[in-house]
């Protein structure tokens, strides 16, 4: 099956500063997406980006399809950031599997 | 309108009993995707359903079921519970049986004890 590799792990960022998050994945996929888990474990669509760039206000997202890989950048990043980040893939486009990574947990302090 | 809900939101059960999580997906939306969620791990997919037919299966043991009701709502049942099954289950919504449109409910935190 495919598989789906976050880096980093883990991140600490002062408030205010840059991150750029990465997901790399081992096959090629129909759909990819961006998802923050807030501490309360609450799944949030951050980005349906199969392929190209998006930006959401702070945020922004970036998929190479042809080098298997997306990158998700947070700018100014506020304490509200805080969570876990999960890329998350599916080979196919008529199921409702998606197959995550290990996530990056990131903290943000004041 | 109301999001993906799910009950209850907490749970503790004893090794070898049995529990029933339930899902009622977006208005409207008449597929359900049930995931299990280990700590510090990613979701990893159990079933989905669509029109009351299961349309996938992740690799679990048959001690794993689960079901979908008329109004679209889900069950998922775990007998025979083990302690590796505590877990974070999450259940996600839409409207048709691919990923897009997505939406994930708060889940349920089960502790097996």
């Amino acid at each position: 099956g495919i598989q789906v590799e976050q880096s980093p792990p883990d991140l600490i960022l002062q408030e205010g500063a840059n991150s750029t998050l990465r997901c790399n994945f081992s096959d090629s996929v129909n759909n990819l997406q961006w998802f923050h888990q807030n501490p309360w474990g609450q799944l949030i669509n951050l980005f349906y980006i199969p392929s190209g760039t998006k930006q959401n206000g702070r945020l922004s997202a970036t998929t190479v399809a042809t080098e298997r890989y997306s990158l998700l950048y947070i700018s100014s990043s506020q304490t509200t950031d805080s969570g876990v980040y999960f890329c998350a893939v599916d080979k196919r486009s008529n199921t409702g599997k998606l197959i995550f990574g290990q996530g990056t947990t990131l903290q943000v302090k004041p | 309108d109301a999001g993906v809900t799910q009950s209850p939101t907490h749970l503790i059960k004893t090794r070898g009993q049995q529990v029933t999580l339930r899902c009622s997906p977006i208005s409207g939306h008449k597929s359900v995707s049930w995931y299990q969620q280990v700590l510090g791990q990613g979701p990893q997919f159990i079933f989905q359903y669509y029109e009351k037919e299961e349309r996938g299966r992740g690799n679990f043991p048959d001690r794993f079921s689960a079901r979908q009701f008329p109004n679209y709502s889900s069950e998922l049942n775990v007998n025979a519970l083990l302690l590796g099954d505590s877990a974070l289950y999450l259940c996600a919504s839409s409207s048709g049986t691919g990923v897009l449109g997505q939406y994930f409910g708060p889940g349920t935190r089960l502790t097996v004890t």
